[in-house]
């Protein structure tokens, strides 16, 4: 099982920062495998990013994600008041399909 | 629009099965463009993949869990339904279910806003 470590647990930032944040795979994974997503309380998650880099639909601009190999980065170039949630990662290249264990953006 | 919506019991007792079904309204469970998927969040734990399922009944399980789950379509309600066998309270979670591109098995584009359900006697 291909086991992802997010880094840091918890980010603590202000409206209008950059966040960055990152999952390291316990083994290579394609980039063509690799997604985020934001959750907020007491809702489902959302997808963000497939195939390491790939907005989904609806995602704006702000959000961009990068890597390969065993390093994975998510970025918001700007924090709006809505992006304060957790994020997981997710690897999907082998099996079982695992996630991240979150790494939460809090307001500072 | 397509929404996903988890219904389950609240509550299963030790060793008992557990139950959940999906209603999918807006779209077909037997779409040749979709698969489906559960996946549950233990409470403070992260995401936990159960498997996919897709056409007619093809399904892939987590390995660490084939023992004891079935998943399966109905295409008549157009439902899909998981079976979770031999519960313990480490089963407790809330449950979702999700929707991926059968073109790029992984992702997973829509969810329901998932049951809860507990474990206890």
């Amino acid at each position: 099982e291909i086991v992802l470590t997010q880094s840091p647990d918890t980010l603590s930032l202000s409206p209008g920062e950059r966040a960055t944040f990152s999952c390291r795979a316990s083994q290579s994974i394609s980039s063509t495998y690799f997604a985020w997503y934001q959750q907020k309380p007491g809702r489902a998650p959302r997808l963000l990013i497939y195939a390491s880099y790939n907005r989904a639909t609806g995602i704006p601009d702000r959000f961009s994600g990068s890597g390969s190999g065993t390093d994975f980065t998510l970025a918001i170039s700007r924090l709006e008041p809505e992006d304060f949630a957790v994020y997981y990662c997710q690897q999907y290249g082998g099996s079982p399909w695992t996630f991240g264990q979150g790494t939460k953006v809090e307001i500072k | 629009q397509v929404q996903l919506q988890e219904s389950g019991p609240g509550l299963v007792k030790p060793s008992e099965t557990l139950s959940l079904t999906c209603s999918v309204s807006g779209g077909s469970v037997n779409s040749q463009t979709y698969y489906w998927s559960w996946i549950r969040q233990p409470p403070g734990k992260r995401l936990e993949w159960f498997g996919y399922i897709y056409d007619t009944g093809r399904a892939t399980y987590n390995p660490s869990l084939q023992s004891r789950i079935s998943m399966s379509l109905d295409v008549s309600k157009n439902q899909l339904s998981l079976r979770l066998r031999s519960v313990t309270a480490a089963d407790t979670a809330v449950y979702y279910c999700a929707r991926g591109e059968l073109r790029s098995l992984g992702w997973l584009d829509l969810w329901g806003q998932g049951t809860l359900v507990a474990v206890s006697s």
